[in-house]
């Protein structure tokens, strides 16, 4: 199942609200994750199962959809969400990612 | 506290070999699926492969680019998970995050944890 994620990067400001689409090239259900990667660090998992926030995760993170198409919103950008992030499919094997979305400061 | 440490990671010439460990702590290991997801140098994620746990035979997933080049293995009594990588090409060249899945169960097994990577880079 490929993944592709739009756009390949984003600028925006702080207070901005921003959302990152990933599409599936077959129906996944549900069965999808996010993650947030900063420079040099290991990724941090922000959502499961396309729409559950992970625990710790702020509230500004949200997470829709179903089937083949899927979003990943963040309500009012913080300086901390600066980053990459990346959706991944856990409907079959592979378990591929998606190419992932740059978040730039505007 | 969770922990997952990557080691063994280098230099190797093309059609080499190499082990990657990953030490974990913190948790049950032997009940965990386990991953290992890598990255080239400037590039996305690359889900490599996994291997399940002792319940579910201790059988294995790879993705098609390291399929019959690489085995993961385990060692529940030490922690530790493994990676060895033959027939190694330029392509391979990258930072291999060792991971832990949350669940066994089927479309929850999304990665909770990761490891901070060891570098492999593969040169003539």
């Amino acid at each position: 199942i490929q993944l592709t994620q739009s756009p390949s990067s984003l600028s925006a400001s702080v207070g901005d609200r921003v959302t990152i689409t990933c599409r599936a090239s077959q129906g996944i259900s549900s069965y999808l994750a996010w993650y947030q990667q900063k420079p040099g660090k290991a990724p941090k998992l922000l959502i499961y199962a396309a729409s559950t926030l992970q625990s710790g995760v702020p509230s500004r993170f949200s997470g829709s959809g179903s089937g083949t198409d899927f979003t990943l919103t963040i309500s009012s950008l913080q300086p901390e969400d600066f980053a990459t992030y990346y959706c991944q499919q856990l409907n079959s094997y592979p378990r591929t990612f998606g190419q992932g979305t740059r978040l730039e400061i505007k | 506290e969770v922990r997952l440490v990557e080691s063994g990671g280098g230099f190797v010439q093309p059609g080499g070999s190499l082990r990657l460990s990953c030490a974990a702590s913190g948790f049950s290991f032997s009940d965990h699926y386990m991953d290992w997801v890598r990255q080239a140098p400037g590039q996305g994620l690359e889900w490599v492969g996994r291997i399940r746990n002792k319940p579910n035979s201790y059988t294995t997933e790879y993705a098609a680019s390291v399929k019959g080049r690489f085995t993961i293995s385990r060692d529940d009594s030490q922690n530790s998970l493994y990676l060895q990588m033959n027939s190694l090409k330029t392509e391979d060249t990258a930072m291999y995050h060792c991971a832990r899945v949350h669940d066994n169960v089927w479309g929850s097994d999304y990665i909770d944890y990761w490891g901070q990577g060891t570098l492999v880079t593969v040169s003539s």
